[in-house]
């Protein structure tokens, strides 16, 4: 069964520092993987999202890399602002239709 | 920009009590999924569907859950019997396709049973 890890669990940063979150999974047998962002009791907004084919995406300050054949992904923020304070969340999709999610890292950026 | 929306945010219920929970996916999507979190744990799929049949489902969606589409738009997910351990948040998801694309969630509907 795919098992999805991130580390660090909990990250806090000065504003304006450059940051990278990890993502690790156990079967490299996936068709994309996605990142997403969560604020406390809210849903989830899809970030970026990177075919299984694709080495990366960006969008904006955001950058996330895949490497499948290790089972990792990261995503690095650039020059951080207090509103990038959430839950940041990876979830990998396989053959199924469904996302396994890991347990998120809870970044705080600190003005 | 079109989303996802789910009723109600919140519901209360009691345990052994029935709950539908509502969702009304992105207009041109054809796959309908439905998540749940509960709290300080990992967001765990539940089921997919797609064709007005369900093509996936978790060992969590038991017999005491049921999805529908009863409508052209609305999207439900029913849980006949509530037990107190079905707390969590409910995210309804939507994508265009099934592999290969973003699923948009809605903002969730969190489930507390007494």
């Amino acid at each position: 069964k795919q098992e999805v890890t991130q580390i660090p669990a909990a990250l806090s940063v000065p504003e304006g520092e450059n940051l990278v979150l990890n993502c690790s999974f156990t079967d490299s047998a996936i068709y994309n993987l996605q990142w997403f962002r969560q604020d406390p009791g809210k849903g989830l907004t899809s970030l970026l999202l990177i075919q299984s084919s694709q080495r990366e995406q960006t969008s904006g300050r955001l950058n996330a890399s895949l490497d499948k054949s290790s089972g990792r992904s990261t995503l690095y923020i650039a020059a951080s602002q207090p509103g990038d304070s959430a839950t940041y969340l990876c979830a990998v999709q396989t053959g199924a239709n469904n996302l396994f999610f890991g347990t998120g890292t809870r970044l705080t950026v600190i003005p | 920009e079109p989303e996802v929306t789910q009723t109600p945010s919140h519901q209360v219920t009691q345990m052994g009590q029935e709950v539908i929970l509502r969702c009304v996916p992105i207009s041109n999507h054809l796959y309908f999924y439905w998540y749940r979190q509960i709290l300080g744990q990992k967001v765990e799929f539940l089921v997919s569907f797609y064709n007005n049949e369900i093509s996936e489902k978790s060992e969590i969606f038991d017999d005491q859950f049921s999805v529908e589409r009863p409508d052209g738009s609305n999207f439900t997910l029913k849980i006949r019997s509530t037990k107190l351990e079905d707390s969590a948040m409910y995210f309804c998801a939507s994508s265009e396709l099934v592999q290969e694309e973003t699923q948009y969630f809605g903002p969730g509907t969190r489930l507390l049973v007494l």
